[in-house]
């Protein structure tokens, strides 16, 4: 298993450009996360989503936007990039289990907006 | 609070015990866990104790859990220049989301 993965690793935008950050998972994982991580802070929860089809919001969605239409992709969609959204960005999977919530992490996308 | 708290920094010599200490808000998080973020990588699970548990050692790994005071600890024993990272505790809440602190860094002298 390839485990989570995501691209790109690094990426430099400019004020008002889009794009789309990939996350994929090979381990059938029902669940999966978005968290930004600014420096020096923790993880803060962008979007979640419980299945294919089912997204919802987490702490901080405003500016970005998800869809799952598969269970193996999550992909995080930033619509007019703005320098707030410079930060470092981790997808998580964790199964459906009702004996642990273990979330299971990509190495992240390094996105940098000027 | 919302927020789980962590202090920022922790500087050891390798082969000394270090502890990180947390501390969570929400009492009714079923599982509390322990990450390891080496430079430029993301989140490793080290560890994870349920909330029925006081402790929980796994190898060099002693997590210490003390529900009233919502205070968890991660002690790691013969601490070596390897285990310099930051490390996250992280609370679970309704549908498996989780908070997470503001990470510990460990720096290990040698």
């Amino acid at each position: 298993n390839a485990g989570v993965t995501q691209t790109p690793k690094f990426r430099i935008l400019k004020i008002g450009q889009s794009m789309t950050l990939q996350c994929a998972q090979d381990m059938n994982h029902n669940y999966m996360y978005w968290y930004r991580q600014d420096p020096g802070m923790g993880l803060k929860l962008i979007y979640y989503s419980v299945g294919a089809g089912i997204t919802d919001k987490g702490e901080v969605p405003n500016g970005y936007n998800v869809s799952r239409s598969t269970t193996e992709d999550f992909p995080l969609r930033l619509e007019l990039a703005a320098p707030s959204q410079t930060s470092v960005y981790f997808c998580a999977s964790r199964p459906a289990d009702r004996y642990t919530d273990t979330q299971y992490f990509g190495p992240g996308t390094r996105l940098t907006v000027l | 609070g919302e927020d789980v708290e962590q202090s920022l920094f922790l500087s050891v010599r390798e082969g000394d015990s270090s502890v990180i200490n947390c501390t969570y808000t929400d009492s009714s998080s079923t599982y509390l866990y322990w990450y390891k973020q080496e430079p430029g990588a993301g989140l490793q699970l080290l560890t994870y104790i349920f909330s029925n548990m006081d402790m929980k050692q796994d190898q060099r790994l002693t997590v210490l859990l003390n529900k009233k005071d919502k205070h968890l600890s991660l002690r790691i024993a013969d601490t070596q220049t390897g285990d310099s990272a930051i490390y996250f505790c992280a609370e679970s809440r309704v549908g498996g989301k989780l908070i997470f602190g503001q990470g510990t860094e460990l720096s290990v002298k040698p």
